[in-house]
């Protein structure tokens, strides 16, 4: 599985949209994206994924760009409660394990 | 619809004693995982079975661990004995092998702590 660089911290404004990157280089082309978040003291929680058309669901958007090199997790309107660790993977999308890495450390203040 | 259960949330136990750890997955779901996450990080794949068949267990550090799923639905995950490294979350996650989207879900750990 492709490896995934996010950056250890973000703050964001509740009300305002989180928007978290991700880069993987190195995805190849029968790969997905996926984003899971880790409230505290919670087990993850699955968000979304996608291959290479953007996605939408009831929590958030996800952008992949065009060479699926990067991607951008969109959470709308954040509140408190989104404060948590949001972790990319990329992954085929049968069978496989899920790779963690160190993910986004998301602040919501209000 | 219930999610993934485990027992207990949290276990203290001195260094050398036996531990077991239980999941129930979300029913209908054929594949079943465990992950251990240390203080810090992200969870780490120990195995992973499909209905009773472990087919991947290449993490499992097998002198000490052990586990079982032996009707392919709830499954143990036994430590013994504990040595002081042990301390962390256990998770255990399920999915649905076969389905387009196969998301794995997961319970809400069994926190760990060796003393």
């Amino acid at each position: 599985d492709a490896k995934t660089t996010q950056p250890p911290s973000m703050d964001c404004a509740e009300g305002r949209a989180a928007n978290l990157p991700c880069n993987h280089s190195t995805i190849s082309g029968n790969e997905y994206v996926y984003w899971y978040r880790q409230i505290h003291s919670q087990g993850p929680q699955y968000i979304i994924h996608g291959l290479k058309n953007n996605e939408t669901n009831e929590m958030a958007s996800l952008i992949i760009t065009e060479d699926r090199k990067s991607s951008t997790l969109i959470l709308p309107h954040a509140t408190l409660r989104d404060t948590a660790v949001y972790y990319c993977i990329v992954r085929m999308e049968y069978g496989n394990k899920l790779v963690f890495g160190a993910g986004t450390i998301l602040r919501v203040k209000s | 619809e219930a999610g993934v259960v485990q027992s207990p949330r949290y276990k203290i136990i001195e260094k050398k004693q036996p531990v077991a750890f239980w999941c129930n997955p979300i029913s209908g779901h054929n594949t079943l995982y465990w992950y251990r996450q240390n203080l810090g990080q992200g969870p780490e794949l120990l195995i992973r079975y499909e209905n009773e068949e472990a087919v991947d267990d290449s993490q499992l550090p097998k002198d000490r661990f052990s586990a079982e799923r032996l009707k392919g639905v709830d499954s143990t995950l036994k430590i013994q004995p504990a040595e002081l490294g042990d301390s962390a979350v256990y998770l255990c996650a399920s999915s649905f092998q076969g389905a387009h989207q196969e998301t794995q879900y997961f319970g809400p750990g069994t926190r760990l702590l060796v003393l």
